[in-house]
């Protein structure tokens, strides 16, 4: 399949550790926020997300952190596994607009 | 599987002819979205039904580019006189309301 992301940034981390993939958002006026997976050849798969009126959501293996004073999402992995290999994409919703920022690609050294 | 169907998955074209592609959406999701998304970038917005009306649409979309959704189920997307710089792949995604979105696997276009 086709590779995606081949000229993203990329984190390499070791199995096992812990990931934080970094996003910074444009619109002030963004109400909702979610982070997507895309592996090769796929179509992003949604992880988790949060409201603007919250600054912490955790999911299994996954928390999203928001601060809206510097416009900025982080996506925290734990325990870091080779299936979390994959480009990440967080989006921002305005209105009834959901728009992408660009992605990181995920490295998972075993 | 999402349940977000999208054909054909791939597409080879030659330059000048007109392509189709076709979305179902999860069954009760009113609002439908494409995107484009090219190598390295993330998808980058087309345009934007809520039922059947088509309610957004980028102002980067050139006029050869035309979406449908007739009853608010199925949408379609149209690109006339292809150019090489159509390749892509074209996502779908679907969503009720102001909810996560979810994509379909997408349409690659490869433009010869």
């Amino acid at each position: 399949g086709e590779s995606v992301g081949l000229h993203l940034p990329t984190l390499s981390v070791q199995e096992g550790d812990n990931s934080i993939i970094n996003c910074a958002y444009s619109n002030s006026a963004s109400d909702y926020f979610i982070w997507y997976k895309q592996e090769s050849g796929k179509g992003p798969q949604f992880i988790i997300d949060i409201r603007s009126n919250m600054d912490k959501r955790q999911g299994q293996r996954v928390t999203v952190l928001l601060n809206k004073t510097v416009k900025h999402l982080s996506l925290q992995i734990a325990a870091t596994q080779p299936g979390d290999s994959a480009v990440y994409f967080c989006a921002e919703n305005a209105g009834n607009m959901l728009t992408f920022g660009g992605g990181t690609r995920l490295m998972v050294k075993p | 599987d999402t349940g977000v169907s999208q054909n054909p998955r791939h597409k080879i074209t030659k330059r000048g002819q007109n392509v189709t592609f076709r979305c179902d959406p999860i069954s009760e999701h009113n609002r439908l979205y494409w995107y484009r998304q090219t190598l390295g970038q993330g998808p980058e917005f087309l345009t934007y039904f809520q039922n059947e009306a088509q309610l957004e649409k980028s102002r980067l979309l050139s006029d050869r580019f035309s979406a449908e959704r007739p009853k608010g189920s199925f949408s379609t997307l149209e690109i006339q006189r292809t150019e090489q710089g159509d390749s892509a792949m074209y996502l779908c995604a679907t969503r009720q309301g102001g909810t996560e979105a979810f994509f379909g696997q997408g349409t690659r276009l490869t433009v010869v």
